[in-house]
């Protein structure tokens, strides 16, 4: 079966340090991988998404992004995070088109 | 452009009430497929269902059901007999067909189960 892991769970950082949240996928090959927000209250802010090693599309400029160097690895960077960066990030994976996508557990990132 | 509204923001209902949320879509494509996701306090989202567009069959899976009726564009979810653990924030979304298709998420309807 599929798992889909991230990590860290939690994260405080002050304003202008880096940040690398990682996501890994374990029992699927060549998937889709997706990079989400979601701020306090709000709905999901799709940042970016993968359909391949070293391929990535980018959603919303901002100051984050996003790299997939394994084919189940999708790691999310920021070199100096903003007060905005404030969220619930969500990694979620699915397989080649159209379909339902399983996110992870999710990193709730505070910056300070 | 696809477009996802879920109008209800928040609802409450009393145990064992049934309970209805809407989802209304807009797309040009004539192939898309519609989804409900759960996202309970831990935040974790979890797939629910997944309808394509040439599959208009009302779906029923133990207390939830449902109703897609593409001449309105809306996809309905209910929950019968509502339990405390149906309480969560529940997102409706829209991909189009073909290949990879950004999926498009509504802003979701929290639903709280008063015990």
């Amino acid at each position: 079966s599929q798992t889909i892991h991230q990590w860290p769970a939690t994260l405080v950082q002050p304003v202008g340090s880096p940040l690398s949240l990682e996501c890994t996928v374990e029992g699927t090959s060549n998937p889709n991988l997706y990079w989400y927000r979601q701020a306090a209250g709000r709905g999901l802010q799709l940042l970016f998404y993968s359909v391949g090693i070293g391929q990535i599309s980018s959603e919303v400029p901002q100051n984050l992004s996003a790299s997939r160097p394994q084919d189940r690895q999708f790691i999310l960077s920021s070199k100096k995070l903003l007060l905005s960066d404030s969220g619930f990030y969500l990694c979620a994976w699915s397989v080649q088109g159209p379909y339902e996508q399983y996110f992870g557990p999710g990193t709730r990132l505070t910056v300070t | 452009a696809q477009k996802v509204t879920q109008a209800q923001t928040e609802i409450s209902v009393v145990e064992k009430e049934d309970v209805t949320l809407d989802c209304v879509y807009e797309t040009r494509d004539t192939t898309y497929y519609l989804f409900w996701y759960k996202q309970p306090p831990s935040g974790e989202l979890v797939f629910l269902i997944r309808r394509n567009s040439f599959d208009e069959q009302n779906e029923i899976s133990g207390r939830y059901s449902w109703n897609f009726q593409k001449s309105t564009s809306s996809f309905n979810f209910t929950i019968t007999a509502s339990q405390v653990v149906d309480s969560a924030v529940y997102f409706c979304a829209l991909s189009e067909g073909g290949g990879y298709q950004k999926v498009t998420f509504g802003t979701g309807t929290k639903l709280q189960v008063i015990p």
